[in-house]
């Protein structure tokens, strides 16, 4: 059964606007969220993470909320240029170190375009 | 600079052939992954290891074997590999003592059996 579930599947933008990416989990317990950016035919790149109950992150133009009681995070991306154009992965981590185990969303697809 | 390097970056087998795929960090990193990732789901982790010549099971360890013959290298070997296993392979490393187990991702191997 899935655990991380994001939305929308796929997103198209255009140059200069704003987007907000959804990540949904029944992962327990949820010790933080990562959000990852995976360029096409590249690896995983962290964005940030999320750690606290009520939590908010801000990295450059991606910013992102998390509610655990809710089990639900946000990636915002503000004035969104053509290189933002990637998958984005949402990544729930049961433990805090090394020795937990990682649960995966399949991603949600974002174009933008000129 | 840190990196966790992957060869080939994509390969063709046969059904029934032998595939091994190599992973190299210089990260310094005790963790090492082998993840898969299949077009609409998640990544899903086969192997890991937190020891040279020790390897752990993942989720889906069948039909996959793990090699780590130092902290630097670990394999992944499909000694018979079949029509289901073709997809995207990912390997990571992470390191007992960061921030939130972030694990550093290869750039993927693109694995198709014919």
């Amino acid at each position: 059964k899935t655990q991380v579930e994001q939305s929308p599947q796929s997103l198209v933008v255009r140059q200069g606007e704003n987007c907000v990416l959804q990540c949904n989990y029944s992962v327990t317990p949820d010790n933080h969220l990562r959000w990852f950016k995976q360029d096409t035919g590249k690896g995983l790149v962290s964005l940030t993470v999320l750690v606290d109950q009520k939590d908010k992150t801000s990295n450059g133009r991606y910013s992102a909320t998390l509610d655990k009681d809710a089990k639900h995070s946000t990636l915002h991306i503000t004035a969104t240029l053509l290189d933002d154009t990637a998958t984005y992965i949402c990544v729930v981590g049961d433990r805090g170190s090394a020795l937990g185990r990682l649960h995966f969303g399949a991603g949600t697809q974002l174009i933008v375009i000129p | 600079e840190a990196a966790v390097t992957q060869s080939p970056r994509s390969k063709v087998a046969v059904t029934g052939g032998k595939v091994t795929l190599s992973c190299h960090q210089t990260n310094n990193h005790d963790y090492m992954y082998w993840y898969r990732q299949d077009t609409g789901h998640g990544l899903r982790l086969i192997h890991y290891s937190y020891v040279a010549d020790s390897t752990e099971k993942g989720d889906i360890p069948d039909g996959y074997k793990a090699s780590r013959p130092s902290q630097e290298n670990f394999s992944l070997i499909l000694e018979l590999a079949s029509l289901s296993q073709t997809a995207v392979y990912f390997c990571a490393s992470s390191g007992l003592g960061d921030n939130y187990a972030e694990q550093f991702f290869g750039p993927g191997t693109r694995l198709t059996v014919l």
